[in-house]
């Protein structure tokens, strides 16, 4: 069964400064993977999402993220983050049958 | 506008009675979810439907049931049999032929449920 870690429960780093969100996932065929962000209370909002061909996607909100097939892994990067970036970041894999992980909840310092 | 309506934002219930979540899409869907959200366990699959008069259970079915009558609708309902209830419950839908892929989910702006 798919399944998705993301190691990271809390992140905390400085506006301006680079941003990296881990996540690794477990998949019997090629995995369709998702990132999608939440602020509190409120639905999710997709991020950008990977099914096949160029391993870096661009997504919205200066985001991209790369898919290692090696690594299982498909990380959330974003160059400089600003304090708006401040939410709850899940990362997600499947087909029909989507699973999630647990979360990452990004706290950005002025 | 097309989205995902969720009613009521905010629920309190008391113990031991039944409550049912609406979830309305007019993005002409297929696919219907519905997920529980607790702090600190992401998103978890409670039951989903591909297609009308069918549904099949995710992953912590239990004390919940589903109808899936219209292709629009896809209400939830929480039993007296669901011993922790109190969460917030996010309905989703999939568009299965985007242009460059598939399987993107929208996201209502979900329901919390607090019982008393």
């Amino acid at each position: 069964a798919q399944s998705v870690t993301q190691p990271d429960i809390h992140i905390t780093v400085s506006e301006g400064a680079s941003l990296e969100l881990r996540c690794n996932y477990s998949y019997g065929a090629t995995p369709y993977l998702f990132w999608y962000v939440q602020s509190p209370g409120q639905g999710l909002q997709l991020l950008l999402k990977y099914f096949s061909g160029d391993t870096l996607v661009q997504g919205i909100k200066g985001f991209e993220a790369e898919f290692k097939r090696s690594q299982s892994s498909f990380n959330l990067r974003k160059p400089s983050v600003h304090w708006s970036d401040a939410a709850e970041y899940f990362c997600a894999v499947g087909a029909d049958d989507m699973r999630f992980g647990a979360g990452t909840r990004l706290t950005v310092k002025p | 506008d097309g989205g995902i309506t969720q009613s009521p934002k905010y629920l309190f219930r008391k113990e031991g009675q039944n409550v049912t979540l609406s979830c309305e899409q007019n993005l002409n869907h297929d696919a219907m979810y519905w997920y529980r959200q607790d702090p600190g366990q992401g998103l978890r699959l409670i039951y989903y439907s591909q297609i009308v008069n069918d549904f099949q259970k995710g992953d912590i079915a239990e004390g919940y049931s589903v109808s899936r009558e219209k292709k629009e609708s896809f209400p939830l309902t929480v039993t007296s049999a669901q011993k922790n209830p109190t969460a917030f419950y996010l309905c989703a839908s999939i568009s299965r032929y985007t242009s460059g892929g598939r399987n993107e989910q929208f996201f209502g702006p979900g329901t919390r449920l607090t019982v008393l």
